[in-house]
């Protein structure tokens, strides 16, 4: 969706080494989210935020952090970037209202960690 | 805990025959369900939602999933498989009042010529 934007597209890193995605919507969502997915796991949800104030861990927080800038922006960091944090990453948005619990995801983020 | 289970990893159907992708959920309140697609190298697309009302549900691309409280299913159907249908497809639940939603494994669908 094009609405929802993500860089960089791919990434590749070092172990130790400092990583930031970022995530930009314009569909004026309130609600932000940020996924991982690896093969045969499906999407495991790392953060998300219900406006700017608001930021909760999700189920795999560990080693991550995240920034909402603005109601548009929302970025996820890797303090220092390990293998098993290589995978594919997702940025999503939602609304509330009629379309309750639909989300909007990003093209995604192929991280790779050597 | 919510959960939801997608039982295979792959499924395989000629084009042109009906399709099936299975998912179950846990019991526990009242669902939201969902069916997600992901083509290759691209994010993933909604396709339908039931959180009430008739259980049949249709959605994008000719899709429709069948909400079934007794058996805890939610199983994606098509009447007639398109090539173009090959893609990953995921199961999602969440809850009233819950904005996050619990993915499933997925499900690779290929629709053989």
């Amino acid at each position: 969706d094009a609405d929802v934007t993500q860089t960089p597209r791919n990434r590749i890193t070092k172990t130790g080494k400092r990583i930031m995605l970022e995530c930009s919507q314009t569909k004026g969502h309130d609600r932000m989210y940020w996924y991982r997915q690896d093969p045969g796991l499906g999407l495991r949800l790392i953060y998300y935020s219900f406006d700017v104030k608001d930021i909760n861990k999700g189920e795999i927080s560990d080693g991550y952090s995240v920034s909402r800038q603005a109601q548009a922006k929302f970025s996820l960091s890797l303090e220092s970037a390990i293998p098993n944090q290589t995978a594919l990453y997702f940025c999503a948005t939602s609304d509330h209202g009629p379309s309750e619990g639909v989300q909007y995801f990003g093209p995604g983020t192929r991280l790779t960690v050597t | 805990a919510q959960s939801v289970a997608q039982p295979e990893d792959q499924v395989n159907v000629a084009e042109g025959n009906p399709l099936t992708v299975k998912c179950t959920y846990s019991v526990s309140g009242n669902p939201y369900l969902f069916w997600y697609v992901q083509y290759p190298n691209r994010g993933l697309q909604f396709l339908l939602k039931y959180i009430t009302g008739d259980n049949l549900v249709k959605g994008s691309y000719g899709f429709e999933a069948e909400f079934n409280k007794s058996q805890t299913s939610f199983h994606l159907k098509k009447p007639s498989a398109l090539v173009s249908d090959s893609a990953l497809y995921f199961c999602a639940r969440g809850g009233a009042g819950s904005y996050q939603l619990t993915f499933g494994k997925g499900t690779k669908l290929s629709v053989i010529p």
